[in-house]
């Protein structure tokens, strides 16, 4: 089977820093995906890794190893409006996306 | 261009009764698919289609579940004989080919909530 583990909640202090964590077990692996969604929205799409190591873009990046079946999201300079959850998704070779549960973060003054 | 859209955005009914939620993905995007996301919980895959190619039906939860895209466009969920499990937020995206690597546009949703 194919599964996916992330945190279920992190609260962070505004303008701090922080690190969602995702492991997972596939059957195939491809590439590891982070979407973000606020409450009551859609999720977009925030970064893509395909190779071991870290890809940033401004104040989100991302990191991957495959050797550990690891990866994780760091948010920088945290803002009330990254409150939202943060999902990882998995490409495995079979096109439809395998998606954690979700962490939701919420970001305090 | 104008995103992914669907409709309705919320859709009440009763127990039974059948619902059918429309997608219309973004221009010129090959790919298609439905998730189902419960309160506070991940996104459960549905439904992918690609092209021309059959539909990968692998994640519908039940045979009261079908769905269909006409003209490699406007897609249709239906449910038949909904159940009270079946309230969720039916999410719709599409990408340009169908890639693993491609990022999903996603819509934004339509609540059901089957009484």
């Amino acid at each position: 089977g194919q599964s996916l583990e992330q945190p279920s909640e992190v609260t962070a202090v505004e303008g701090a820093i922080v690190q969602i964590n995702c492991t997972y077990q596939t059957s195939g692996f491809y590439g590891l995906s982070w979407y973000q969604q606020h409450d009551g929205g859609a999720p977009t799409f925030l970064s893509y890794n395909a190779l071991d190591g870290l890809e940033e873009t401004g104040r989100f990046s991302s990191f991957l190893s495959r050797s550990d079946s690891y990866g994780y999201l760091l948010l920088q300079e945290l803002q009330m409006k990254d409150s939202a959850s943060y999902f990882c998704a998995v490409n495995s070779g079979n096109t439809p996306l395998v998606f954690g549960k979700g962490t939701r973060l919420s970001v305090i003054a | 261009g104008a995103g992914v859209s669907q409709s309705p955005s919320n859709k009440v009914t009763e127990k039974g009764k059948d619902v059918e939620l429309r997608c219309d993905p973004i221009s010129g995007h090959t790919a298609l698919y439905w998730y189902r996301q419960s309160l506070g919980q991940g996104l459960e895959f549905l439904i992918y289609f690609q092209g021309n190619s059959a539909p990968d039906k692998s994640g519908l939860p039940s045979d009261r579940f079908s769905a269909e895209r006409t003209g490699g466009s406007v897609s249709t969920l239906t449910i038949q004989r909904t159940q009270q499990e079946d309230s969720a937020v039916y999410l719709c995206a599409s990408s340009p080919y169908g890639g693993g690597q491609e990022t999903q546009y996603f819509g934004p949703g339509t609540r059901l909530l089957v009484l």
